[in-house]
């Protein structure tokens, strides 16, 4: 089975600021697929930014952005110009061959006003 | 287009009762997933369904049984509740076997044994 680490349970940002959630992953395989979703209060899970370990670029999806370090298995999201609508858990999740999802524990992030 | 339903959104069982937790989409996807979300242990998954007809154990299969009714529809069931199993549940679908379709969710379900 695949791991995913989020070592920071908890992080807080400033309003407008720049909030980095680390990840790690362990994986035998070459091809996968690597994700981060957002879930607010409301506990509805959403996709925020997907990966592709196959390509070299990372990943940006408007104010998030990955940083794809494969060789250190490495997988963390940027977010730029904090939202307090940004506060939430975020959590990092991974694919593998046989079609499952594996999550990692979650960060729950607290935006500043 | 109300993507992933699941019913109840809360319950309340009694140590011994039974309960089957209903999930469906109505996306047309193949893939169906149950996951159980506990404090500091993130998502884990209970079984999935690969395509209609099919299912597989997760990681923490013990204590549950699932039916994949037809492509729509995935349910649940706790034949037996146990306190242990008290947690917020969560249904997700995927379009099809290819590994870069993400997950939808579906709003989960907040179950108490007691």
């Amino acid at each position: 089975a695949q791991t995913v680490t989020q070592s920071q349970p908890e992080m807080s940002v400033q309003e407008a600021e720049t909030v980095t959630l680390s990840c790690t992953y362990d994986t035998s395989e070459s091809d996968y697929y690597l994700f981060w979703y957002k879930q607010p209060p409301s506990r509805q899970m959403i996709l925020v930014i997907r990966q592709e370990a196959y390509k070299q670029q990372n990943a940006t999806e408007n104010r998030f952005s990955v940083n794809f370090q494969k060789a250190a298995k490495s997988f963390s999201l940027k977010i730029s110009d904090s939202q307090l609508g940004d506060a939430a858990m975020y959590f990092c999740a991974s694919t593998n061959t046989g079609n499952q999802f594996y999550f990692g524990t979650g960060t729950s992030l607290t935006v500043i006003p | 287009n109300a993507g992933v339903t699941q019913t109840p959104k809360f319950q309340v069982l009694k140590t011994g009762q039974s309960m089957t937790l209903q999930c469906a989409q109505d996306m047309n996807h193949n893939s169906m997933y149950w996951y159980r979300q506990d404090p500091g242990m993130g998502l884990r998954l209970i079984y999935y369904s690969a395509s209609e007809g099919t299912t597989d154990k997760g990681e923490v299969p013990n204590g549950y049984n699932v039916s994949r009714l037809n492509k729509r529809e995935f349910s649940l069931r706790l034949e037996s509740a146990a306190p242990s199993q008290t947690s917020v549940y969560f249904c997700a679908s995927t379009k099809n076997l290819l590994r870069n379709q993400p997950q939808h969710f579906g709003d989960g379900t907040r179950l108490s044994i007691l």
